[in-house]
């Protein structure tokens, strides 16, 4: 089975410095595709940003980029320029791929509460 | 485009009751999949249904069963109410051909008393 671990309940940033959650998962799986997703207090989640498992490059958007370590089953987060309005709680999550067995339901960490301070 | 509704927004209800929870896809999307947030906590994969077919089952009991419509909207009904079913319960829906990128609805808060 597939689990996905974020170890940091919580972290808080200075408005316009950098931060980095950290996520780790485990899977036998070669095959996958790993999200973090944004849920501020309105409750809606938001995909941040993706990365298919094939691609060696890491995803970057705009000031969102991860650090995908494939042999580690890393997948950390790195927010430039932390700005209010990413005070959020931030999900790591993993999808095998849609064609497997269960492939296409996502599997999500715990959750990091970010604060993002003036 | 409007995006993924769902509702209601919340709804209170008593242990021992029966709850349906409705969601309205993307245009255009023909997957649907449900997922359980019990606060504090990340989502759990209840469902994913897609061209009305059940695709896959999350570790749930049988008093959660799901279906879907030929318009492509989705109902998730929960028999029994526990307190425990207490939870904010997402839709997600995807692209045709079964995209791995699932887009959210704002969810239902669902608090059994």
């Amino acid at each position: 089975a597939q689990t996905v671990t974020q170890s940091q309940p919580e972290m808080s940033v200075q408005e316009a410095e950098t931060v980095t959650l950290s996520c780790t998962y485990d899977t036998s799986e070669s095959n996958y595709y790993l999200f973090w997703y944004k849920q501020p207090p309105s409750r809606q989640m938001i995909l941040v940003i993706r990365q298919e498992a094939y691609k060696q490059q890491n995803a970057t958007e705009n000031r969102f980029s991860v650090n995908f370590q494939k042999a580690a089953k890393s997948f950390s987060l790195k927010i430039s320029d932390s700005q209010l309005g990413d005070t959020a709680m931030y999900f790591c999550a993993f999808m095998k791929h849609v064609l497997s067995n269960q492939g296409g339901k996502l599997i999500f960490g715990q959750g990091t509460e970010l604060s993002v301070k003036p | 485009d409007a995006g993924v509704t769902q509702s209601p927004t919340h709804l209170i209800k008593t242990r021992g009751q029966h709850v349906t929870l409705r969601c309205s896809p993307i245009s255009g999307h023909k997957s649907v999949s449900w997922y359980q947030q019990v606060l504090g906590q990340g989502p759990q994969f209840i469902f994913q249904y897609y061209e009305k077919e059940e695709r896959g089952r999350g570790n749930f009991p049988d008093r959660f069963s799901a279906r879907q419509f030929p318009n492509y909207s989705s109902e998730l009904n929960v028999n029994a109410l526990l307190l425990g079913d207490s939870a904010l319960y997402l839709c997600a829906s995807s692209l045709p051909g079964l995209s791995y990128e699932q887009y959210f609805g704002p969810g239902t808060r669902l608090t059994v008393t």
